[in-house]
């Protein structure tokens, strides 16, 4: 069973950068994961933010990008806000019939 | 303006049936294809199934092949996931997500989901 494993929870300051990372138990991520990215608020439906690893939607904020580092998918968030609190959940697709979300991560803006 | 409200929803017991409804409008219905994807109370996120563009491919998660169908409407703009023989593990809210026009894996919207209660 692949599983998909992000940090547990992370916690910025104001202004701060934080990296949030995604990896597989089946090795590196790349590319060909097409690597997804959502935010989730309480009392929400999840919002799109990274898609194919690095791009961004239109509604997508400049300060969150995504990337790959050290054989993980990585969204980074550079200047944090108290509103980038929040879930956050990646996705991997290893095949049309294999989609995978990580188990989120638990941003804290403090 | 992109909309996809679900619906169908609702009290079931186990072993029961229910078919959830997404119905989607500000948008070429036909060029995307859509996941259901579910989230069960304070958990994360579980893909449940996806249906490409013309219902060509369809997948399922291993913890619901079986019992559920997975339908789509081209006609109506409508996307359909019948459950059948539920379990008190399918609790959870399930969320209509779109896949990018003509791509095959990235979501570019959420519906804002549906509530099945599985419960004796």
């Amino acid at each position: 069973q692949t599983v998909v494993t992000q940090e547990p929870s992370l916690t910025v300051s104001p202004g701060g950068t934080v990296t949030l990372t995604c990896a597989s138990s089946t090795g590196a991520v790349t590319s060909g994961d097409y690597a997804n990215w959502f935010q989730q608020k309480p009392g929400q439906a999840p919002r799109p933010l990274i898609y194919t690893t690095t791009k961004k939607h239109s509604w997508t904020p400049a300060r969150f990008s995504g990337s790959l580092l050290g054989g993980k998918a990585a969204l980074t968030l550079s200047g944090a806000r108290p509103e980038d609190e929040a879930d956050y959940y990646c996705l991997l697709y290893y095949s049309r019939a294999q989609v995978v979300f990580g188990g989120g991560t638990k941003l804290t803006v403090l | 303006e992109v909309q996809m409200v679900e619906s169908g929803g609702g009290l079931v017991k186990p072993g029961g049936s229910l078919r959830l409804s997404c119905a989607a409008s500000g948008f070429t219905f036909s060029h995307h294809g859509f996941n259901w994807v579910r989230q069960a109370p304070g958990k994360g996120l579980e893909w449940v199934s996806s249906i490409s563009p013309s219902s060509a491919y369809i997948y399922y998660a291993d913890s619901v092949r079986g019992r559920f169908t997975i339908s789509r409407d081209n006609a109506k703009n409508s996307v359909h996931l019948q459950m059948n023989r539920l379990r008190v593990e399918d609790t959870a809210m399930y969320y209509c997500v779109r896949i990018l026009e003509y791509g095959d894996f990235d979501i570019d919207h959420w519906g804002q989901g549906t509530l099945v209660s599985v419960s004796s």
